[in-house]
């Protein structure tokens, strides 16, 4: 039982797209979270939601929008894509916010490329 | 403000040697740490953390990691490698009682194991 998913795995699409990524956790967990990948390996943090209340919104710009229906959900749209949004963005969640005892847990990852 | 630096963006070392791999951390309070695994086209897995329980932290697969707050380290050893330890590793720190908790993470070391 996939305790972190994500859907879809790769996602291949043309510049000024809009796309979802979604994510899904059935860990009971109260805290989601979105991150980037580059193409070094660098993992940046984007979002995240306690309780689907947005509690970290990064540097990132607005064409990002997070949506978090209920506590087991959080989903990534992504407008007007561009080349430099090409990464892989994984999704993870925790029992509580980060600056706790409470690791991460990380779904598979989406790869998406922006052609 | 928090920060991680992993020493050595590739390390390789032969099957059956000593793993090494390098953390430090900069923080204001007293962290918590994480190793992360990244095995290729997956998503991260916790492979050990520090809470300030133990200096000495056990991990999975034969791993652990020493918290030296003198040196601001948290390496992490493996005794002898394996072939399916090849991978890439995160170190990750979170300050404690930080309101919102990001978990920053270092730029990661690739590990290559050889026959």
């Amino acid at each position: 039982d996939t305790a972190v998913s994500q859907t879809p795995k790769y996602l291949v699409t043309q510049m000024g797209n809009d796309k979802s990524i979604k994510c899904e956790q059935n860990l009971g967990h109260d805290t989601m979270y979105w991150y980037k990948q580059d193409s070094k390996k660098f993992l940046k943090i984007m979002f995240s939601y306690n309780n689907k209340e947005l509690i970290i919104n990064e540097t990132v710009p607005n064409r990002f929008s997070p949506k978090s229906p209920d506590k087991a959900h959080l989903n990534l749209h992504i407008n007007s894509l561009e080349l430099g949004d090409s990464a892989v963005y994984f999704c993870a969640s925790s029992q509580a916010p980060g600056g706790s005892v409470y690791e991460q847990y990380f779904g598979p990852g989406t790869r998406l490329t922006v052609t | 403000a928090q920060s991680v630096t992993q020493l050595g963006s590739h390390v390789s070392v032969s099957e059956g040697a000593l793993v090494l791999l390098r953390c430090n951390y900069s923080s204001s309070v007293p962290p918590y740490l994480f190793w992360y695994v990244q095995y290729p086209n997956q998503g991260l897995q916790l492979l050990l953390k520090y809470t300030s329980a133990a200096t000495l932290v056990k991990g999975i697969n034969g791993f652990e990691a020493e918290f030296k707050k003198s040196e601001t380290s948290f390496h992490l050893t493996k005794p002898s490698a394996h072939m399916s330890d090849a991978a890439e590793y995160f170190c990750a720190v979170s300050e404690s009682g930080g309101s919102q908790g990001n978990l920053i993470f270092g730029k990661g070391t690739k590990l290559s194991v050889k026959p």
